[in-house]
């Protein structure tokens, strides 16, 4: 079946502007993560959904960062205000259960100019 | 603080040879332990995991060690291929109630020369 997809792939975007990043879970899996790549940071985590909630948020670096997810399916990361150090990929992650083995999507590259 | 701790950061390995990258951790509340490939512009793949439970598992060429005491665990891949080369992570996560993240090593990245 097909995999985690993401959209967009690039982002390009300038400082101050809103984006919003979006994640299609695999088929049935749900529990769903967020993480961010960065060269100085490396892989971290920023949140996590159990269906349609969010009981692990810890990891959003600030309150500008906000995510949701419907229907138990695709979720939104949402980022305002952007600044240059959001600059990243960001990689969406999708597992059966919470327990479960976690499967990547191929990210979306965000560059804030 | 970097909860798994990866070396080398970067490794170059004759091709049939094996390569070995090694991973240590701190935390004893973790209780699984993948391994992803990254090739550039893709998204980590899941290679093969392991749980504290047992000491070793192999899927083909790749084989996990783990050593619980030691806190620590590593990747080999033996017989190593030019389509090997890529950036390889470590990782570990924790059950328990709470989000089952997982905490990644800094990557390394694997040159399989022909």
């Amino acid at each position: 079946g097909a995999g985690v997809s993401q959209s967009p792939s690039n982002k390009v975007t300038e400082k101050g502007k809103d984006v919003e990043l979006r994640c299609d879970p695999i088929s049935g899996h749900t529990a769903l993560y967020w993480y961010r790549q960065s060269l100085g940071q490396g892989l971290e985590f920023l949140i996590y959904f159990q269906g349609n909630s969010a009981p692990d948020k810890s990891g959003l670096p600030s309150d500008r960062f906000s995510a949701e997810r419907t229907g138990g399916s695709v979720s939104t990361l949402t980022i305002q205000r952007t600044q240059q150090e959001d600059s990243a990929v960001y990689l969406c992650a999708s597992s059966l259960a919470r327990r479960s083995a976690q499967y990547f999507g191929p990210g979306t590259r965000l560059t804030v100019l | 603080q970097q909860q798994v701790k990866q070396s080398p950061q970067s490794l170059i390995v004759q091709k049939g040879g094996i390569s070995i990258i090694n991973c240590a951790y701190e935390n004893t509340a973790f209780d699984y332990f993948p391994w992803y490939q990254q090739f550039p512009g893709k998204g980590p793949a899941l290679l093969i995991a392991i749980r504290p439970d047992v000491s070793e598992k192999k899927e083909g060429r790749f084989t996990i060690s783990f050593n619980k005491s030691a806190k620590q665990f590593s990747l080999h891949i033996m017989d190593s291929q030019p389509g090997d080369s890529a950036t390889y992570f470590c990782a570990a996560s924790s059950g328990g109630t709470g989000a089952n993240n997982l905490f990644f090593g800094t990557g390394t990245r694997l040159t399989v020369i022909p």
